[in-house]
């Protein structure tokens, strides 16, 4: 199986902060990389998919990049319905399998 | 747009099996471009995706290895949904339990539609 490893786990940031999450897979998975939001209660939220195209409805301050094992997510200037939890996927094959999350919290 | 309603019983006793069902509006379970998948999340194992069920001239099924044993998703055509069962369930599987599309004209294979959730607990 594929691992993915997010870092950092948490992190407290202000609003306007610009926010850097990476996420590292243990081989090659091309742009197969995705990323969810997901808040408390709720089921998680497409942001990004095939590591930098941005899902339709979802604000321009979200970025992504990367290829081959290394990939990021960039929120430019941090809102207050950012405070959540983040999560990198993989759908090179299957198994799929996810990160263990970011906690985006206020600072 | 596409909607994915879950339903199925919240509390399955040790042994038994865990059935839930994920209504599909606005796409197809049969569509020749999408995948239909279970995924549960638990504070001890986080985001874990159980299988996938899609149509590609014919059916084809994906499982997890850790439940591959335990696990059937069926497809049903004439209510244009699809089911999960999780035979002799344990405590350990306890978690909210979800059902995704993939689509990988839209959304590359990304999970774009998630269903509401279910929180499924194993207990006597």
């Amino acid at each position: 199986d594929i691992q993915m490893t997010q870092s950092p786990s948490s992190l407290s940031a202000s609003v306007g902060d610009r926010v850097t999450i990476t996420c590292r897979a243990s081989q090659s998975i091309s742009s197969y990389l995705n990323w969810y939001q997901q808040k408390p209660g709720k089921a998680p939220k497409l942001l990004i998919y095939a590591a930098s195209s941005l899902q339709s409805g979802v604000p321009s301050r979200f970025s992504g990049s990367g290829s081959g094992t290394d990939f990021t997510l960039t929120i430019s200037s941090l809102q207050p319905e950012d405070f959540a939890t983040y999560y990198c996927h993989h759908s090179y094959s299957t198994p799929r399998t996810f990160g263990q999350g970011t906690k985006v919290e206020i600072k | 747009q596409v909607q994915l309603q879950q339903s199925g019983p919240g509390l399955v006793k040790p042994s038994q099996t865990l059935s839930l069902t994920c209504a599909i509006s606005g796409d197809s379970v049969s569509s020749n471009s999408a995948a239909w998948n279970w995924i549960r999340q638990s504070p001890s194992r986080g985001l874990e995706w159980l299988g996938r069920t899609y149509y590609r001239s014919k059916w084809y099924n994906d499982y997890a290895v850790s439940v591959k044993s335990r696990i059937t998703i069926n497809p049903d055509t004439s209510k244009n949904q699809f089911s999960l069962q999780l035979n002799s369930v344990t405590p350990e599987d306890t978690a909210v339990y979800y059902c995704a599309r993939e689509s990988p004209r839209v959304s590359g294979n990304a999970f774009d539609i998630w269903g509401q959730g279910t929180m499924v607990t194993v207990s006597s």
